[in-house]
């Protein structure tokens, strides 16, 4: 059981280049989330879903984009990179409750 | 406008003591409350949760409290141990809203001195 898992854990890129951040869960989790955190700002939701096939916008959704095709998979795409997505970013799972489960991060760098 | 406040952004306490951090909301709508724990290089793990229908709860040597008039609770570590030093997020919510509503604060960085 790896619970929540994140690919890559580091990226460097280059103004304007694109990516994309996978997070899977093997927890049967209805619920999946991607947040960034950044220095005094705490954890800020990106984007969730609340269910295979369906996504919605969180607090800070502006040049993301993301993707739930599977029930355990979780996309966030970023189609052009700025300087201000330099930031951590946190993929999380959880049943029908509050207490998230996280994953370990990806330090994203935009040059 | 931050709704949810943890407005030490670092805490030092000796080992064997009590370490007490602290989170303030501002949404009168929030009634489900957790912490989190986070060491560096890693995820946050949920550590405690309150719900509004009670003042506290315990585990272990973790204890939460929660003050609705005032809008403010805290978590209470005893004794404090090494293995404590971390960041710790304050996290609010309305228990019956959608995923998006749960809130957190900037987090508090505990290091534990010998």
């Amino acid at each position: 059981n790896a619970g929540v898992t994140q690919t890559p854990k580091f990226r460097v890129l280059k103004t304007g280049q694109s990516m994309t951040l996978l997070c899977a869960q093997d927890m049967n989790h209805e619920y999946m989330y991607w947040y960034r955190q950044d220095p005094g700002m705490g954890l800020r939701l990106i984007h969730y879903s609340v269910g295979e096939g369906t996504t919605a916008k969180g607090e800070v959704p502006d040049g993301y984009n993301v993707s739930r095709l599977k029930k355990q998979n979780f996309l966030l795409g970023l189609e052009s990179a700025a300087p201000s997505q330099t930031s951590v970013y946190f993929c999380a799972s959880s049943p029908l409750t509050y207490e998230q489960y996280f994953g370990p991060g990806t330090r994203l760098t935009v040059t | 406008d931050q709704q949810v406040k943890q407005n030490s952004p670092s805490l030092s306490v000796q080992e064997g003591r009590i370490s007490i951090l602290n989170c303030d909301y501002t949404n009168s709508m929030f009634d489900y409350f957790l912490w989190y724990k986070k060491y560096p290089a890693e995820g946050p793990t949920f550590l405690i949760s309150i719900s509004s229908i009670k003042d506290k709860n315990e585990d272990g040597r973790f204890t939460v409290f929660l003050n609705k008039s005032a809008k403010h609770l805290s978590l209470h570590i005893v004794p404090s141990q090494p293995g404590d030093s971390a960041v710790y997020f304050c996290a609010a919510s309305e228990q019956y809203s959608s995923a998006s509503k749960i809130i957190f604060g900037s987090g508090t960085r505990l290091s534990i001195r010998p």
